[in-house]
Parts: structure tokens; C-alpha cells; sequence
């Protein structure tokens, strides 16, 4: 699986944006970028994912650079709600793929009031 | 409910015992996986169901680990001799297609500790 890496931390203040940044150099074309986040005592949940394109949704926005070599989500406000660990991943959409998801250490993101 | 079920959500055990732990998935979703996450750590992957074939068992970390999904629906992980490595959260995830698009819904998982 193509590997993705992250910060381990990152520190926001309440409704100020947040830029949660992910490299994945060895991407291939069938990859997509997913995110999803953990909240604490929590099951991860779905956040966003793009493949080329820049996507926006209600909770979020995906930067994806041109060469698919890194991503950037972003949170327009963070809330304390926020506060979870995030995880980027490179999900293959391949024929033959059942898309399991590999999860890394994610970034803990620390929203202050 | 709306979401995916898992019970328990606390078990613990004594060293040697065997566990079962269970998973109602959305009702409808083809796909069925397993995840371990230890404390501080990702979830790690541990199997895949697409309806009652398990299609990949990869990640079950050794033959005293096994899953089922005889229905296509309900699954359970059971865990012989249980082992203090043991301790985590198994978390449950299904989504409703076969393949690699959809999003995955997670339960709010089942924490095992052995003693």
C-alpha cells in the first residue's frame, strides 16, 4: 500500500482555519485520498476524499496538488468539536480492489477555546 | 439503529479465555471489515467479508483469531486463549458496496482488556 505522511500534532484556535497536511509521494493513479477522523472513544468517521480535483463538502475542503503528490484538508472554522485525531489515506480504486484502508498515526489536532 | 452496532463495548477477560465479540453492520451493506486499534496507535486491519465469503484474512494476527459472517449480515470476531497482546479495541466498519468506492461507517468499537 502506498504510504502516507503526516504530523503527529497540530494546535488550532476555535473558528480560526486549520490546514491538516499529508505527503504521499509514492501515490499510483488508481489511488484515491480519503480522510477520516477519530474522535475521542470514537469509531473513525468519513470526512472527504478527491482523486484529482479540489472537493469541498459541509465539513470540509481537499487541496490536492497537481502532481497528487500531497493533499491539504482543510476545517474553514474549527470548533472544540474539531479536536480528534485525522487521518489521510490512499485508498485503491483498482478493478480488483475491495478498498481496505490502511491507517497511519493520523494527526492529533488540539483545538483551543 | 441508523448505525453500525457493536457489543459489547467493554469486555474483559481473564488471561486464556475466549471472547466473542459482535458486529451488526448497516442493514443492506455488502462489505464487512475488522479493525484492531491498540492504545495510541491507527486502526490496523485485520479482515474482510463481501456478504458471507471472507475474502481476506491478512491481517488476523495468529489462528487463535476468527471471523465469521454467516448470513451476509451479523458478524463475529471470536479470539481463543486470549492473550494480554490482546488488549484493544476491535472496531467494526461496512460499507455498502463490493468494491473500492463508498465510504466505510465504523461502530463505536468493543474494548477488550486481559488480565
Amino acid at each position: 500500500d502506498a504510504k502516507t505522511t503526516q504530523p503527529n500534532s497540530m494546535e488550532s484556535n476555535e473558528e480560526e482555519p486549520v490546514h491538516l497536511p499529508c505527503n504521499h509521494s509514492t501515490i499510483s493513479g488508481t489511488d484515491y485520498i480519503h480522510w477520516y477522523r477519530q474522535l475521542p472513544s470514537q469509531g473513525p468517521e468519513y470526512v472527504i476524499h478527491g482523486l484529482t480535483s479540489n472537493v469541498n463538502n459541509r465539513m470540509a475542503s481537499l487541496a490536492i496538488a497537481e502532481d497528487r503528490k500531497s493533499s491539504t484538508l482543510i476545517l474553514h472554522r474549527a470548533t472544540l468539536r474539531d479536536a480528534a485525531v485525522y487521518y489521510c489515506i490512499l485508498r485503491d480504486a483498482g478493478g480488483t480492489s475491495y478498498g481496505k484502508l490502511t491507517f497511519g498515526q493520523g494527526t492529533i489536532l488540539t483545538v483551543h477555546p | 439503529g441508523a448505525g453500525v452496532s457493536q457489543s459489547p463495548r467493554y469486555k474483559v477477560a481473564k488471561r486464556g479465555q475466549d471472547v466473542a465479540l459482535r458486529c451488526d453492520p448497516i442493514s443492506g451493506h455488502v462489505s464487512l471489515f475488522w479493525y484492531q486499534q491498540a492504545l495510541g496507535q491507527g486502526p490496523e486491519f485485520l479482515t474482510y467479508f463481501q456478504n458471507e465469503a471472507q475474502l481476506d484474512k491478512s491481517g488476523l494476527p495468529s489462528d487463535r483469531f476468527f471471523a465469521e459472517r454467516p448470513e451476509g449480515s451479523v458478524s463475529t470476531l471470536k479470539i481463543q486463549r486470549t492473550q494480554q497482546e490482546d488488549s484493544a479495541v476491535y472496531l467494526c466498519a461496512s460499507s455498502l458496496g463490493r468494491g473500492s468506492t463508498g465510504e466505510l461507517f465504523f461502530g463505536e468499537g468493543s474494548r477488550l482488556t486481559v488480565l
